[in-house]
């Protein structure tokens, strides 16, 4: 009954690889979100998207781009990795009037 | 002045104890809410609030919508109530989530 899915749960790559990470959800919802979650700051925005193509820039875009073609998958692009970009990252789905769902996570380490 | 506030913001508590968290905000809303995210987890949503209350076995919440306000409730808690609590806000349509702190419970055996 899994309704957002990140395509990997850990992930290690090397500083200046371009990386994806990809965010599937089941529910024809419209809102996606991209977040980052460090110790200490809690959740910030990356991205988000509330239609098909369309995109907004969050707290802290720099360093990253998103692409959602699809309704169901909202992309986060790492154009070239760098070791501060080591974080969890969290993909959320909603509509207006229900409730949240976040994937599981991906643990991302830049080494 | 940060626009979503908890408290406290450590908690711990005997098994069995009935835990309130609360949750204080200053923005106009659409919705408010309670997620959990236990250690090296994901986030899973308990509770999407704009009025009255909400129960879900030993987990209450409850809105204050004049008074921007509202709490969490766990009733006969258990160590497997370990996490953090979260409370975020929806302004609005299309608008981005606005998150409290979060709430680090422990609940000892």
């Amino acid at each position: 009954d899994v309704k957002v899915t990140q395509s990997s749960r850990y992930l290690v790559k090397r500083t200046g690889e371009k990386v994806f990470l990809e965010c599937v959800q089941d529910m024809d919802h419209e809102n996606m979100f991209w977040y980052r979650q460090d110790p200490g700051l809690g959740l910030r925005l990356i991205y988000f998207s509330y239609d098909v193509k369309m995109k907004e820039k969050g707290d802290i875009p720099e360093g990253y781009s998103v692409s959602r073609e699809k309704k169901e998958r909202f992309s986060l692009i790492l154009e070239s990795a760098s070791t501060n970009q080591t974080s969890m990252y969290l993909c959320a789905s909603t509509s207006p009037n229900t409730e949240a769902f976040f994937g599981q996570g991906t643990r991302l380490t830049v080494v | 002045k940060n626009e979503v506030e908890q408290s406290p913001q450590n908690l711990t508590a005997q098994e069995g104890e009935f835990i309130t968290i609360n949750c204080s905000y200053s923005v106009g809303i659409s919705a408010l809410h309670w997620l959990q995210q236990h250690p090296g987890g994901g986030i899973v949503s308990l509770f999407m609030l704009s009025s009255g209350k909400k129960k879900h076995g030993r987990l209450i919440a409850t809105i204050n919508i004049q008074e921007k306000h509202s709490s969490l409730h766990i009733t006969a808690s258990h160590p497997r109530d370990s996490a953090v609590y979260i409370c975020a806000v929806s302004p609005g349509y299309g608008q981005n989530f606005v998150f409290g702190p979060g709430t680090r419970l422990s609940v000892l055996p």
